[in-house]
């Protein structure tokens, strides 16, 4: 089983379409989540951390499901700049960032 | 610039020769990591260096793979006798020690071996 499991999509979804994405992970003893942005060719960027007691920012929602060992990320009112591949990324270490852990990315695209 | 750079930006190079990939990682930033990304697939750890110190490698990391970072700044990633399946995106990034929130990564270094 892979450690960090995402849907690879694609997601097609039309401007203003509200969509969600969600990942599994393997080690119960993860201790830091998060969500990354990355575009064709780019690098990948940090979208949002993961709290247990889920956070927001804007359109943006992310939340935590450490029972069922699951993340999703959820975004409102879709725009055409939303269109990337959303990697889901694992930190199994408490208080420090080492060595995260990448699932292969969901990609979406959000079309007119 | 405060960001996490890399050099070269595309690298082709013929199988069996050498090439060498550097990374300048945001000055502040202690802890400094490499990844390897193909196509359709999320990055791959390879090593990370705390300061001067390589604290963990891959098994991806053959023998052919060496990275240093000699004064605890800038980092180095060679790899010896290049083969097809070398050909990938190279990507470091930097961290602050005691960190939590996640890494900075560089452009990358996209190597083509033919």
């Amino acid at each position: 089983r892979k450690e960090v499991e995402q849907d690879p999509g694609p997601f097609n979804v039309p401007e203003g379409a509200t969509v969600a994405f969600n990942c599994t992970y393997s080690n119960s003893a993860s201790q830091s989540f998060f969500w990354y942005r990355q575009d064709c060719r780019k690098e990948p960027k940090l979208l949002m951390s993961v709290y247990s007691s889920g956070n927001e920012d804007g359109r943006f929602t992310a939340q935590l499901n450490r029972a069922s060992q699951y993340i999703s990320l959820l975004i409102r009112d879709s725009k055409l700049s939303d269109s990337a591949t959303y990697l889901c990324v694992v930190n199994p270490h408490t208080g420090t960032a080492s060595k995260l852990t990448f699932g292969t990315g969901t990609r979406l695209q959000v079309t007119l | 610039d405060t960001g996490v750079s890399q050099d070269p930006r595309h690298k082709i190079t013929k199988r069996g020769q050498n090439v060498t990939f550097r990374c300048d990682p945001i000055s502040e930033h202690n802890r400094l990591y490499w990844y390897r990304q193909t196509l359709g697939q999320g990055p791959e750890f390879l090593t990370y260096f705390q300061n001067e110190a390589q604290l963990e490698k891959s098994r991806l990391l053959s023998d052919r793979f060496s990275a240093e970072r000699p004064k605890g700044s800038f980092s180095t990633l060679e790899i010896q006798r290049t083969e097809q399946g070398d050909s990938a995106m190279y990507l470091c990034a930097s961290s602050p020690q005691g960190s939590d929130y996640g890494y900075t990564f560089g452009s990358g270094t996209r190597l083509t071996v033919v």
